[in-house]
């Protein structure tokens, strides 16, 4: 079945570390890649898509995330973390056919930075 | 701030009731999505309209039920609540209905709190 994975429910790291956040897909082909933000009480923002292309794509607010086609995944990293990047994070596809461009989103990851 | 308006920010009613969310999409989107968010399903799709017509359901109950006027504004109407209607719902916009026309611009969403 076609779907979207994001393995870890909650990530926690320091101030100043880098950060990984794993999103894996499952279609017959490689879909639309998508990386949003939910801060609490807020809607999701955009950080980053991939349509094709070079496969690591800058974001906003210093996110980078890398489509790796042999591993079916589309990570989101960030160098450094600032406190203010603790929220949720979602990764979301849509299918590369079929008409309906419906984004479908994964369970969310949620970030917690330690001071 | 998305442009994405929602009214209401949060709404409490009773099992058996009905109610009704409003979304004004992004000056210039004609495409509306609505989205259910809980802890247990995760962001679900419900229905997406597209100038005025429905262009994509997804997992809508039938007691759910969504419109989009001649200005684009939406209403999502839910009838005959259940405890588990309890969520938090996102209208989302986009210029067109095609994946080249993403990202998709959300709304702060609505808490519906049913009791």
């Amino acid at each position: 079945a076609q779907s979207v994975t994001q393995p870890d429910i909650h990530i926690t790291v320091s101030e100043g570390a880098s950060l990984e956040l794993r999103c894996n897909y499952s279609y017959g082909a490689t879909p639309y890649l998508f990386w949003y933000v939910q801060s609490p009480g807020q809607g999701l923002q955009l950080l980053l898509k991939y349509f094709s292309g070079d496969t690591l794509v800058q974001g906003i607010k210093g996110f980078e995330a890398e489509f790796k086609r042999s591993q079916s995944s589309f990570n989101l990293r960030k160098p450094s973390v600032h406190w203010s990047d603790a929220a949720e994070y979602f990764c979301a596809v849509v299918p590369p056919s079929g008409g309906s461009y419906i984004p479908t989103f994964g369970r969310g990851t949620s970030l917690i930075v330690h001071p | 701030d998305s442009g994405v308006t929602q009214t209401p920010k949060h709404l409490i009613t009773a099992t058996g009731q009905r109610v009704t969310l409003r979304c004004s999409p992004r000056s210039g989107d004609l495409s509306v999505y609505w989205y259910q968010q809980s802890l247990d399903q995760g962001l679900q799709f419900l229905i997406q309209y597209y100038n005025g017509e429905e262009r994509a359901k997804g997992n809508i109950l039938e007691r759910f039920s969504a419109q989009q006027f001649p200005d684009l504004h939406s209403e999502l109407n839910l009838s005959s609540l259940e405890l588990g209607d309890s969520a938090l719902y996102f209208c989302a916009s986009s210029v067109g209905r095609g994946v080249n026309n993403s990202p998709l611009h959300f709304g702060n969403g609505t808490r519906l709190t049913v009791t």
